[in-house]
Protein backbone atom coordinates (compact mmCIF):
# COMPACT_ATOMS: atom_id res chain seq x y z
CA UNK A 1 0.00 0.00 0.00
CA UNK A 2 1.40 3.50 -1.38
CA UNK A 3 2.06 6.00 1.41
CA UNK A 4 0.95 9.32 2.06
CA UNK A 5 2.83 11.96 -0.51
CA UNK A 6 3.64 15.10 0.06
CA UNK A 7 6.19 17.74 -2.03
CA UNK A 8 8.20 19.42 -2.23
CA UNK A 9 10.19 18.09 0.13
CA UNK A 10 11.91 21.17 0.65
CA UNK A 11 11.67 24.74 -0.21
CA UNK A 12 13.14 27.92 0.51
CA UNK A 13 11.46 31.42 -0.13
CA UNK A 14 11.87 34.66 1.62
CA UNK A 15 9.10 36.15 3.47
CA UNK A 16 6.29 37.88 1.87
CA UNK A 17 6.59 35.17 -0.78
CA UNK A 18 3.64 32.96 -1.82
CA UNK A 19 4.41 29.10 -1.47
CA UNK A 20 2.39 26.14 -2.09
CA UNK A 21 2.22 22.38 -0.96
CA UNK A 22 1.12 19.27 -2.34
CA UNK A 23 -0.69 15.97 -0.51
CA UNK A 24 -2.04 12.66 -1.82
CA UNK A 25 -3.43 10.38 1.16
CA UNK A 26 -3.73 7.04 1.15
CA UNK A 27 -6.04 5.52 -1.76
CA UNK A 28 -9.67 5.30 -0.68
CA UNK A 29 -8.89 7.59 2.86
CA UNK A 30 -11.85 10.08 3.58
CA UNK A 31 -10.21 12.26 5.66
CA UNK A 32 -7.21 14.40 5.51
CA UNK A 33 -4.79 16.72 7.56
CA UNK A 34 -2.57 19.27 7.87
CA UNK A 35 0.16 20.13 10.40
CA UNK A 36 2.60 22.31 11.19
CA UNK A 37 6.00 21.09 13.03
CA UNK A 38 8.08 23.97 14.27
CA UNK A 39 11.13 22.63 15.37
CA UNK A 40 11.48 20.99 19.09
CA UNK A 41 7.73 20.56 19.28
CA UNK A 42 5.19 18.41 18.40
CA UNK A 43 2.51 18.82 15.04
CA UNK A 44 -0.10 20.74 15.85
CA UNK A 45 -2.97 20.51 13.41
CA UNK A 46 -3.78 23.26 10.77
CA UNK A 47 -7.08 21.75 9.28
CA UNK A 48 -9.08 18.77 8.67
CA UNK A 49 -11.37 17.57 5.65
CA UNK A 50 -13.41 15.20 5.58
CA UNK A 51 -14.08 14.41 1.63
CA UNK A 52 -13.50 18.05 0.67
CA UNK A 53 -15.46 19.65 3.28
CA UNK A 54 -13.78 21.51 6.09
CA UNK A 55 -14.16 20.22 9.09
CA UNK A 56 -12.22 21.85 11.75
CA UNK A 57 -9.70 25.03 10.49
CA UNK A 58 -10.08 26.35 13.73
CA UNK A 59 -5.54 26.69 14.16
CA UNK A 60 -5.50 27.88 10.38
CA UNK A 61 -4.10 31.77 10.36
CA UNK A 62 -6.64 31.87 7.50
CA UNK A 63 -5.41 35.12 6.71
CA UNK A 64 -2.33 33.79 4.97
CA UNK A 65 -2.90 30.19 4.99
CA UNK A 66 -5.95 28.43 2.85
CA UNK A 67 -6.63 24.92 2.11
CA UNK A 68 -7.72 22.84 -0.40
CA UNK A 69 -9.03 19.24 -1.06
CA UNK A 70 -10.79 19.51 -4.67
CA UNK A 71 -12.70 16.23 -5.62
CA UNK A 72 -11.95 14.66 -2.01
CA UNK A 73 -8.87 13.01 -2.70
CA UNK A 74 -5.30 15.18 -2.99
CA UNK A 75 -4.72 18.57 -1.18
CA UNK A 76 -3.00 21.69 -1.32
CA UNK A 77 -2.15 24.34 1.37
CA UNK A 78 -1.01 27.88 0.66
CA UNK A 79 0.59 30.38 2.53
CA UNK A 80 0.53 34.02 1.08
CA UNK A 81 2.44 35.87 2.30
CA UNK A 82 5.02 33.97 4.05
CA UNK A 83 6.51 35.32 7.71
CA UNK A 84 9.86 34.14 9.21
CA UNK A 85 8.00 32.28 11.76
CA UNK A 86 6.25 30.10 9.22
CA UNK A 87 9.25 28.26 8.91
CA UNK A 88 8.19 25.01 10.03
CA UNK A 89 7.82 21.32 8.62
CA UNK A 90 4.12 21.21 7.06
CA UNK A 91 2.78 17.21 7.73
CA UNK A 92 0.01 16.11 5.61
CA UNK A 93 -2.03 12.30 7.10
CA UNK A 94 -4.63 10.45 6.03
CA UNK A 95 -7.10 7.78 7.84
CA UNK A 96 -10.07 5.98 6.86
CA UNK A 97 -11.94 5.29 9.85
CA UNK A 98 -15.21 7.14 10.51
CA UNK A 99 -14.60 10.18 12.69
CA UNK A 100 -17.21 9.33 15.42
CA UNK A 101 -14.80 6.45 16.53
CA UNK A 102 -11.94 7.34 19.05
CA UNK A 103 -10.15 4.54 17.45
CA UNK A 104 -8.88 5.93 14.24
CA UNK A 105 -5.07 5.89 13.35
CA UNK A 106 -3.59 8.17 10.93
CA UNK A 107 -1.19 7.89 8.44
CA UNK A 108 1.40 10.70 7.80
CA UNK A 109 3.41 11.55 4.88
CA UNK A 110 7.68 12.58 5.14
CA UNK A 111 6.42 16.59 5.17
CA UNK A 112 8.05 19.38 3.49
CA UNK A 113 10.66 21.45 5.24
CA UNK A 114 9.80 25.16 4.63
CA UNK A 115 12.95 27.64 5.21
CA UNK A 116 11.61 31.38 5.07
CA UNK A 117 14.65 34.01 4.82
CA UNK B 1 -10.09 17.55 25.53
CA UNK B 2 -7.69 15.69 27.53
CA UNK B 3 -4.31 16.76 28.20
CA UNK B 4 -1.19 14.76 28.52
CA UNK B 5 1.69 15.21 30.18
CA UNK B 6 5.34 13.02 29.63
CA UNK B 7 8.53 12.98 30.37
CA UNK B 8 10.70 15.37 28.04
CA UNK B 9 13.37 12.79 27.49
CA UNK B 10 14.82 9.70 28.49
CA UNK B 11 17.93 7.58 28.30
CA UNK B 12 18.10 3.73 27.56
CA UNK B 13 20.77 1.29 26.48
CA UNK B 14 20.49 -1.15 23.64
CA UNK B 15 18.79 -4.58 25.07
CA UNK B 16 17.17 -2.92 27.75
CA UNK B 17 13.00 -2.45 28.24
CA UNK B 18 12.30 1.03 28.13
CA UNK B 19 8.55 2.08 29.77
CA UNK B 20 7.51 5.69 29.11
CA UNK B 21 4.70 6.59 31.08
CA UNK B 22 2.04 9.47 30.36
CA UNK B 23 -0.61 11.23 32.41
CA UNK B 24 -3.49 12.17 31.01
CA UNK B 25 -6.13 13.09 34.10
CA UNK B 26 -9.33 14.52 32.23
CA UNK B 27 -9.33 11.85 30.36
CA UNK B 28 -13.04 11.15 29.01
CA UNK B 29 -15.18 8.25 28.72
CA UNK B 30 -15.10 8.07 24.82
CA UNK B 31 -11.29 8.85 24.62
CA UNK B 32 -8.87 5.90 23.57
CA UNK B 33 -5.27 6.38 24.01
CA UNK B 34 -2.39 6.16 21.53
CA UNK B 35 1.14 6.48 21.45
CA UNK B 36 2.85 7.67 17.71
CA UNK B 37 6.83 7.69 16.86
CA UNK B 38 8.72 10.26 14.99
CA UNK B 39 12.23 9.86 13.72
CA UNK B 40 14.16 12.97 12.41
CA UNK B 41 13.40 14.05 9.38
CA UNK B 42 9.86 12.06 8.93
CA UNK B 43 6.50 11.82 9.85
CA UNK B 44 4.88 10.43 13.05
CA UNK B 45 4.33 6.63 12.93
CA UNK B 46 1.64 4.96 14.79
CA UNK B 47 2.80 2.48 17.22
CA UNK B 48 -0.01 1.12 19.48
CA UNK B 49 -3.86 2.26 20.81
CA UNK B 50 -5.55 0.96 23.60
CA UNK B 51 -9.05 1.82 25.62
CA UNK B 52 -7.99 0.07 28.97
CA UNK B 53 -6.24 -3.16 30.70
CA UNK B 54 -3.23 -4.23 27.89
CA UNK B 55 -2.67 -4.25 24.50
CA UNK B 56 -0.20 -5.97 23.06
CA UNK B 57 1.59 -5.78 19.09
CA UNK B 58 4.61 -6.64 17.64
CA UNK B 59 6.33 -3.54 18.09
CA UNK B 60 5.43 -2.44 22.04
CA UNK B 61 3.03 -3.02 24.75
CA UNK B 62 0.54 -0.52 25.98
CA UNK B 63 -0.85 -0.61 29.87
CA UNK B 64 -3.64 1.09 30.95
CA UNK B 65 -4.81 0.95 34.50
CA UNK B 66 -8.85 0.65 35.37
CA UNK B 67 -8.85 4.96 36.14
CA UNK B 68 -7.46 5.60 32.64
CA UNK B 69 -5.75 8.41 34.18
CA UNK B 70 -2.59 7.25 32.71
CA UNK B 71 -0.81 4.71 30.25
CA UNK B 72 2.65 3.27 30.13
CA UNK B 73 4.10 2.51 26.86
CA UNK B 74 6.52 -0.42 26.97
CA UNK B 75 9.46 -0.91 24.21
CA UNK B 76 11.12 -4.34 25.20
CA UNK B 77 14.76 -4.76 24.30
CA UNK B 78 15.11 -1.29 23.03
CA UNK B 79 17.54 -0.86 20.05
CA UNK B 80 19.71 1.75 18.25
CA UNK B 81 16.84 2.45 15.75
CA UNK B 82 14.30 2.93 18.56
CA UNK B 83 16.15 6.15 19.32
CA UNK B 84 12.93 8.74 18.39
CA UNK B 85 10.68 11.02 19.99
CA UNK B 86 7.41 9.66 21.06
CA UNK B 87 4.00 10.72 21.58
CA UNK B 88 1.30 10.23 23.78
CA UNK B 89 -2.40 11.05 22.47
CA UNK B 90 -5.58 11.27 24.14
CA UNK B 91 -7.93 10.73 20.80
CA UNK B 92 -11.24 12.62 21.73
CA UNK B 93 -14.10 13.95 19.97
CA UNK B 94 -14.21 17.94 19.34
CA UNK B 95 -17.53 18.66 17.49
CA UNK B 96 -18.58 15.70 16.51
CA UNK B 97 -15.08 14.82 14.85
CA UNK B 98 -11.91 13.20 16.22
CA UNK B 99 -9.12 15.74 16.92
CA UNK B 100 -5.09 14.83 17.89
CA UNK B 101 -3.63 17.12 20.35
CA UNK B 102 -0.03 16.45 20.24
CA UNK B 103 1.97 16.88 22.69
CA UNK B 104 5.95 18.04 22.65
CA UNK B 105 6.81 14.02 23.00
CA UNK B 106 9.92 11.98 25.11
CA UNK B 107 12.69 11.95 22.75
CA UNK B 108 14.21 8.48 23.91
CA UNK B 109 17.78 8.45 22.95
CA UNK B 110 19.40 4.23 22.93
CA UNK B 111 23.31 4.02 23.50
CA UNK B 112 25.54 1.25 22.49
Amino acid sequence: EAGVAQSPRYKIIEKRQSVAFWCNPISGHATLYWYQQILGQGPKLLIQFQNNGVVDDSQLPKDRFSAERLKGVDSTLKIQPAKLEDSAVYLCASSWRRLREGQETQYFGPGTRLLVL
Amino acid sequence: LAKTTQPISMDSYEGQEVNITCSHNNIATNDYITWYQQFPSQGPRFIIQGYKTKVTNEVASLFIPADRKSSTLSLPRVSLSDTAVYYCLVAGLSGGYNKLIFGAGTRLAVHP
